[in-house]
This record gives structure tokens, C-alpha cells and sequence, in this order.
């Protein structure tokens, strides 16, 4: 079964760090670009990051460049986000998204950030 | 404020056919492909249409999309109790660069 699962997610207090993970299966993870993409709670959803299938290329939004970095390990099939100078509003679910260009044909069920204090 | 703009709602009696428009720009829609997601209560988001007019396997034909120009529509037809849910248009934008996303349209089924 092609699937994505995320976790890492928790309670930070303001100006903390937090590592999102993603574990792929059920496909050649190296073969496809993957995103994350967020939902605050009660809002719509919001395109965090992308890195290319060889890692070579990555964008980030404005509203998380310079503090969230993703990264591919290839021998786990996963992805990471690590998340730094978290602010409140950081606080959303992160899912892990399949896909390039705005196409996201898999995603993970999410992982839950909350930065409060 | 979303980049690409959705009605925040849209509603039907069942069996009726409701459209949700997605109003962009040059740099996203008119240039790249615009993608549509369904989003049930408390579950993650679904690719709904892909490529502007298509289809992945198992959704219904009920779901159709078009683009032209700046704007996309998404049309529902033959509405059913299970079609409520959230959707929301997304595309590529090439000025950022990265990926934009309606708010969001909550589709109520009278």
C-alpha cells in the first residue's frame, strides 16, 4: 500500500525547535517529489515546503524561510522538517504530500505541532 | 488572504449540480495546471482533479473541473449527502515560486 506517515509533532513553547519526520512505503521514494503542507486549526491549507526527488531543489514560503529546513534520507525512505523559532502561529497540522507542482496525489493522516506557552 | 480566491460556501438540495470557482492569476492558474482537493471532516485532504480536467481512479464522474484563462471551476453533479465537505483549488505559482491554495469552499447539502 502506497503510504506517507508523519510524526514528531508536540507541544514547543515559542522560539523552540521541533523535527517533523515522514516515512514512505509502498513506492520508490526516490522517485517523487514531496511537499509539506499545513492546516491551522479551523483554516484552509497552507503550502509549507517542496524538495525534488534527488534533493537538489527545495522551496520554502515566505512565512517559514530561513527557519524550517527539509531534508531527504534515502536508506529510510523518509523526509524531514526541522522547524526552528517556532512561533504561534507555526501551531497546525503538518501532512506530508506526495507530488509536484500543486499536485498532491498522497498524503500522510498528519502530525500535530502546538507552540504555546 | 488566499492568493487564489474560492466562495467561503456553496450548497445544494441532492441531485442538484453546484459549481465552486477558483479565481487566480497570470503567474498560477493561466500558467499551470490547477488541481482540486476534498477534504472531509477530520480527515486529510484528497486529490479530487488533477491537470485541470482529470480524474484519478475511484473518483466519481460526478466531479468535473475546468480551467480557462485565470479562473478554474470545480462542478459537482447529482449531489449526495457524502459530497459534504470542504474543497479547495490549488496550482503552482510561478512568481513565488511554490505551490497556492484557495481558501477553501464548505460545499452544505441541504
Amino acid at each position: 500500500e502506497v503510504q506517507l506517515v508523519e510524526s514528531g509533532g508536540g507541544l514547543v513553547q515559542p522560539g523552540g525547535s521541533l523535527r517533523l519526520s515522514c516515512v514512505a512505503s509502498g513506492f520508490t521514494f526516490s522517485n517523487y517529489e514531496v511537499n509539506w503542507v499545513r492546516q491551522a486549526p479551523g483554516k484552509g491549507l497552507e503550502w509549507v515546503s517542496y524538495i525534488s526527488n534527488r534533493g537538489g531543489t527545495m522551496y520554502y514560503s515566505d512565512s517559514v524561510k530561513g527557519r524550517f529546513t527539509m531534508s531527504r534520507d534515502y536508506a529510510k525512505n523518509s523526509l524531514n522538517l526541522q522547524m526552528n523559532s517556532l512561533r504561534a502561529e507555526d501551531t497546525a497540522v503538518y501532512y506530508c504530500v506526495r507530488g509536484d507542482y500543486g499536485e498532491g496525489d498522497v498524503w500522510g493522516k498528519g502530525t500535530t505541532v502546538t507552540v504555546s506557552s | 488572504q488566499s492568493v487564489l480566491t474560492q466562495p467561503p460556501s456553496a450548497s445544494g438540495t441532492p441531485g442538484q449540480r453546484v459549481t465552486i470557482s477558483c479565481s487566480g492569476s497570470s503567474s498560477n492558474i493561466e500558467s499551470n495546471n490547477v488541481y482540486w482537493y476534498q477534504q472531509l471532516p477530520e480527515t486529510a485532504p484528497k486529490l479530487l482533479i488533477y491537470r485541470n480536467t482529470q480524474r484519478p481512479s475511484g473518483v466519481p464522474d460526478r466531479f468535473s473541473g475546468s480551467k480557462s484563462g485565470t479562473s478554474a471551476s470545480l462542478a459537482i453533479r447529482g449531489l449526495r449527502s457524502e459530497d459534504e465537505a470542504d474543497y479547495y483549488c490549488a496550482a503552482w505559482d510561478d512568481s513565488l515560486p511554490g505551490v497556492v491554495f484557495g481558501g477553501g469552499t464548505k460545499v452544505t447539502v441541504l
